[in-house]
Order: structure tokens, then sequence, then C-alpha cells
């Protein structure tokens, strides 16, 4: 069965902390891994995307990791800011063409000064 | 460029009521697609459609109801709502369904009572 799991379910820190939020998969092919961050009151807004070939990749204070073989992704947020308080999620496509998503239920992360 | 639109935000509606939520993008994308979001589940698919004249159900149809007007507008209709449908409704656009970049719309949050 396809799915994503994140862990943990919510997390705490405060202001200028680090912090690594995890995605486990089970999808099979597997093609690309996304994650979100989605404001409270906000549509899902894209941090990035790690397609099978790429172990890391960074967007400003975020960097994102992938391991295939474990089917296994991090996000790591570095000097953690309030702006930074907010669900990240991660989705996964699935399926002939890869046009479904399937997504995880989220980390909600609060930062706190 | 207002990307993906939604209206209203807000709705509260009775039991057996019927309703119609909007959707338009402006990024010329081919690909909408209707999600809900309930708590402590991850972002469900409704209804999509692939591209300006076709529709196709999600994981999650029924009780609603979908129409591709043209390229731009995508709606989703609740002919008899029913307290089931609470939730918090995304509208989302991509190029194409296979492409990775998904935009979404900041959400309708409907109520019935």
């Amino acid at each position: 069965k396809n799915q994503v799991e994140q862990s943990p379910q919510s997390l705490i820190i405060l202001e200028g902390k680090n912090c690594t939020l995890q995605c486990n998969y089970t999808v099979s092919p597997f093609s690309n891994l996304r994650w979100y961050k989605q404001d409270t009151g906000r549509g899902p807004v894209s941090l990035t995307i790690m397609t099978f070939s790429e172990n890391t990749k960074s967007n400003g204070r975020y960097t994102a990791t992938l391991d295939a073989d474990t089917k296994q992704s991090s996000l790591h947020i570095t000097a953690s800011q309030l702006s930074d308080s907010a669900s990240y999620i991660c989705v996964v496509p699935f399926g002939e063409g890869q046009g479904n998503l399937i997504f995880g239920k989220g980390t909600k992360l609060s930062v706190k000064p | 460029n207002a990307g993906v639109t939604q209206n209203p935000k807000f709705q509260v509606l009775k039991t057996g009521q019927s309703m119609t939520l909007q959707c338009a993008q402006d990024m010329n994308h081919n690909s909408m697609y209707w999600y809900r979001q309930d708590p402590g589940m991850g972002l469900r698919l409704i209804y999509y459609s692939a591209s300006e004249g076709t529709t196709d159900k999600g994981e999650v149809p029924n009780g609603y109801n979908v129409s591709r007007l043209n390229k731009r507008e995508f709606s989703l209709r609740l002919e008899s709502a029913a307290p089931s449908q609470t939730s918090v409704y995304f509208c989302a656009s991509a190029l194409d369904r296979a492409n990775y970049g998904y935009t979404f719309g900041s959400g309708t949050r409907l109520t019935v009572v």
C-alpha cells in the first residue's frame, strides 16, 4: 500500500534553533518527493522537489535530503524564525503517469521567541 | 499575478443546502484539482481535470460534482450538503498532470450544520 508517514506530528522550538522533520514513504515506483509549507489559513506552498537521483537540495535555510534506498526524506530548518511556524507536508506522486499525489499528515512546527 | 483564486473564503450551510465553490487560475495551467483537508488527515483528492473538457474522480468524490468551465475555471458543487462535508477545500493547478509544480489557492472553509 502506498503510504507517506511524517514525524513528529508536532514540534515546538525556540527561535534561532535548528530542527529536522522526517518523512518515510512506501510508494513504488518512486520518481520524486515534494515538501510543502502550509501557513495557518493558507494553501500549501512548494519548498522543494527531490527527484530519485538527488540526495540533498537547499532552499535558503531549508535543506531537504533524500535516501531512496531507505525510502526516507528529511527537511532541516536552520536558524529558525518565527515565520517558520507552519505545517510542513511531505508529498509523493504515484500511479500511472505519476499524476496522483499522496499527502502526508504534516508536521506542525511552532517557533517560539 | 493572482495565481489560484478561490471564492468564497468562508461559508456556513445548513444540511441539505447546495452551493458551488469557485476556483480560477491565471497561469495558463492545463490541470486543475479539488482537495479537501480534514484535521489529522492529509489532503485528499475529490476531483480533477487533466485538461479543459475532461474531469475525473479522485479518492473521495461522493457528494460532489465538478465543472471545468474553461481553461481558467474549475468549480466544485455540493448538491445536498452533509455535516461530513465540513472541511477546508483547496483548489490547485499545475501545468499538466505529471508536472511537479502545483499551485494551491488559499482555501474555502466550509461548515455544514
